[in-house]
């Protein structure tokens, strides 16, 4: 059974403030995906990862950074954390055959920045 | 890049009826179309998913067809039960590419069945 996990459920951080959130897989994916979540708007894709020390701008990447030093784990990273940043983010992973596409969740990290 | 369109952002059906959601995609390169459901408060999960090769799929109460001249994919839930209340998302995908790792989604229904 796949599992994605996330380093926080919620977290609450003043603007300005560096953030990292992590999520790691344990099925031993080649693909990992950080998405954002706002109502009405689906979900959209910050960036994403095809093997370690790779990332790939997604459709918003603007204001994010990534990082995957390991291939079990990918961090998301606002440098500069802003109001309009608060937000649900969604981690997701993927085996890396291209007939496969299916995307496993994390739980999700509400952000709260104030 | 693609841009997928869901259509209805809400939806509300009586126990036992039908529900439809429908969704567009612009690329005529993607291939691959999944139906993702979120319940409150829990993560999105694959409950059905089409390729190109076929029209249609059905898995006991829910079904998903495609339309790949007008770029149009729809998910069918029959005998609507409780349960079946939470956000619906449709994506698509190229599954021949280097972009195959990628999903697009549309924005999400929230299918509310009322008992």
């Amino acid at each position: 059974d796949v599992k994605v996990t996330q380093s926080s459920r919620y977290l609450v951080k003043r603007t300005g403030e560096k953030v990292f959130l992590e999520c790691v897989q344990d099925m031993d994916h080649e693909n990992m995906f950080w998405y954002r979540q706002d109502p009405g708007l689906g979900l959209r894709l910050i960036y994403f990862s095809y093997d370690v020390k790779m990332k790939e701008k997604g459709d918003i990447p603007e204001g994010y950074s990534v990082s995957r030093e390991k291939k079990e784990r990918f961090s998301l990273i606002l440098e500069s954390a802003s109001t309009n940043q608060t937000s649900m983010y969604l981690c997701a992973s993927s085996h890396g055959s291209t007939g496969n596409n299916e995307q496993f969740f994390g739980p999700g990290t509400r952000l709260t920045v104030l | 890049g693609e841009n997928v369109e869901q259509h209805p952002s809400t939806l509300s059906v009586q126990e036992g009826d039908s529900a439809v959601i429908k969704c567009t995609y612009s690329d005529s390169a993607s291939n691959y179309f999944p139906w993702y459901k979120q319940e409150l408060g829990k993560r999105p999960q694959l409950i059905i998913d089409i390729r190109s090769n076929v029209g249609e799929k059905k898995d006991q109460r829910i079904a998903v067809t495609l339309n790949k001249t007008a770029k149009h994919f729809s998910l069918h839930i029959t005998e609507t039960q409780p349960e079946d209340s939470a956000v619906y998302f449709c994506a698509a995908s190229q599954t021949s590419t280097g972009s195959a790792r990628q999903l697009t989604f549309g924005s999400g229904t929230q299918l509310t069945v009322l008992p």
